[in-house]
């Protein structure tokens, strides 16, 4: 199967910090990479699409500048929250989209990286 | 404009019930897939099904069975005798060409046991 993995699952950091999220296909190759944001009781909300090797496209309202996503290699997709604030806690979800051997193009979803920003 | 519209906010059951989770979507393509996937409290998503706007068959998986019907823009998912385990939220999406996933705002299913 499809495995998608991120690092870390969970950071707590002080506002002001920047962190950085990895997400990995761990078994697969990726050339689009989705991250996703989910605050407390609330829905999936995207906030770009990677791609490699070019620059993410971001929805209407995410700030690039403050979402810097990096899409080096094939495997390899990073979220980096510059000057996080409190308001930026939430759940941080990214999905790799493959084309398996004899199965439809789909997402596969990582497991999340829960930030705090104190 | 796409949308995915999950009215029921909360659900609770007593275990063995059967449980309906209503998902009403909206999109001007021809071609497009819809998903449910179920988040447990550790967060991470769970596929259950995905199924593409020309195949309208219902679809059953052990206790699980969806019912897609195009005329009403529908695509509800049934658990059959409810068991406590089954609590989640359950998110259905959508996706178009764009492959972009479009998300319901979740049913939150309580089972009690």
């Amino acid at each position: 199967g499809a495995v998608v993995s991120q690092h870390p699952s969970w950071v707590i950091c002080k506002s002001g910090t920047s962190v950085k999220i990895e997400c990995r296909s761990l078994d697969f190759q990726a050339t689009t990479m989705f991250w996703y944001r989910q605050f407390p009781k609330q829905s999936l909300m995207l906030m770009a699409t990677s791609n490699e090797g070019s620059k993410a496209t971001y929805e209407q309202g995410v700030e690039k500048d403050k979402f810097l996503i990096n899409h080096a290699s094939l495997t390899l997709s990073t979220l980096t929250v510059t000057s996080a604030h409190p308001e930026d806690s939430s759940f941080y979800i990214c999905s790799a989209r493959a084309f398996l051997a004899g199965g439809p193009d789909t997402q596969y979803f990582g497991p999340g990286t829960r930030l705090t920003v104190l | 404009a796409q949308k995915v519209t999950q009215a029921q906010t909360e659900i609770s059951v007593v275990e063995k019930e059967d449980v309906t989770l209503d998902c009403v979507y909206e999109t001007r393509d021809t071609t497009y897939y819809l998903f449910w996937y179920k988040q447990p409290p550790s967060g991470e998503l769970v596929f259950l099904i995905r199924r593409n706007s020309f195949d309208e068959q219902n679809e059953i998986s052990g206790r699980y069975s969806w019912n897609f019907q195009k005329s009403t823009s529908s695509f509800n998912f049934t658990i059959t005798a409810s068991q406590v385990v089954d609590s989640a939220v359950y998110f259905c999406a959508l996706s178009l060409r764009t492959y972009k996933y479009i998300f319901g705002t979740g049913t939150r299913l309580k089972v009690l046991a």
